[in-house]
């Protein structure tokens, strides 16, 4: 059974990057899209992106500006980086183990990250 | 890119089925999947492709999709169930998952 378990700041600044780490644990990074998620506060769930384990990525056009996920394959782990954050970026950021082109079968606990100064 | 829509709320007494719908444009021609978030928590998969229930989900829980809208069926609804549900579809157009709205079931 995989683990996931979102780590970062739970605070940062406007205008600065924001950064989140998701290791994997119990599972090949193999095969799977990696993916991270995110829910502003009372609001729905959006996709923010995906790195495959080769190292393809794609980005939701509305975040892609600002965002980069990548993959440590040496410490099965992937990470988030979206930078020039506002309020609007406040919200639960959830790392998560897609099926190829399908359904999340994997959630980490998620993590709310709060853009204040 | 695809627009899923759900009902903002749908609610049904206790031990009745509960339909919660999801619309897209020929919706019936993707894999649509179901998960269910209680407060505080990750969601949870319910149904996967189309009608699929993941190991432990209980079988109140069932799915269909056909033309422009998909389904999710709770037969004999209990309080547990209590909850939000969001469809997903792989919008292949832009090689990224969408989610619908959400939507909120109260138990009466």
């Amino acid at each position: 059974q995989v683990q996931l378990q979102e780590s970062g700041p739970g605070l940062v600044k406007p205008s600065e990057t924001l950064s989140l780490t998701c290791p994997v644990s119990g599972g090949s990074i193999s095969d799977y899209y990696w993916s991270w998620i995110r829910q502003p506060p009372g609001k729905g769930l959006e996709w923010i992106g995906y790195i495959f384990y080769n190292g393809n990525t794609n980005y939701n056009p509305s975040l892609k500006s600002r965002v980069t996920i990548s993959l440590d394959t040496s410490k099965n782990q992937f990470s988030l980086k979206l930078s020039s954050v506002t309020a609007a970026d406040t919200a639960v950021y959830y790392c998560a183990r897609v099926i190829v082109a399908g359904n999340i079968d994997s959630w980490g606990q998620g993590t709310l990250v709060t853009v204040s100064s | 890119s695809y627009v899923v829509t759900q009902p903002p709320s749908v609610s049904v007494a206790p031990g009745k089925t509960a339909t919660i719908s999801c619309g897209g444009s020929h919706i019936g021609g993707k894999s649509v999947h179901w998960y269910q978030q209680k407060p505080g928590q990750a969601p949870v998969l319910v149904i996967s492709y189309d009608n699929d229930r993941p190991s432990g989900i209980p079988e109140r829980f069932s799915g269909s999709n056909s033309g422009n809208t998909a389904t999710l069926t709770i037969s004999r609804v209990e309080a547990g169930d209590e909850a939000d549900y969001y469809c997903q579809v792989w919008d292949s157009n832009i090689d990224i998952g969408i989610f619908g709205g959400g939507s909120k079931l109260t138990v009466l």
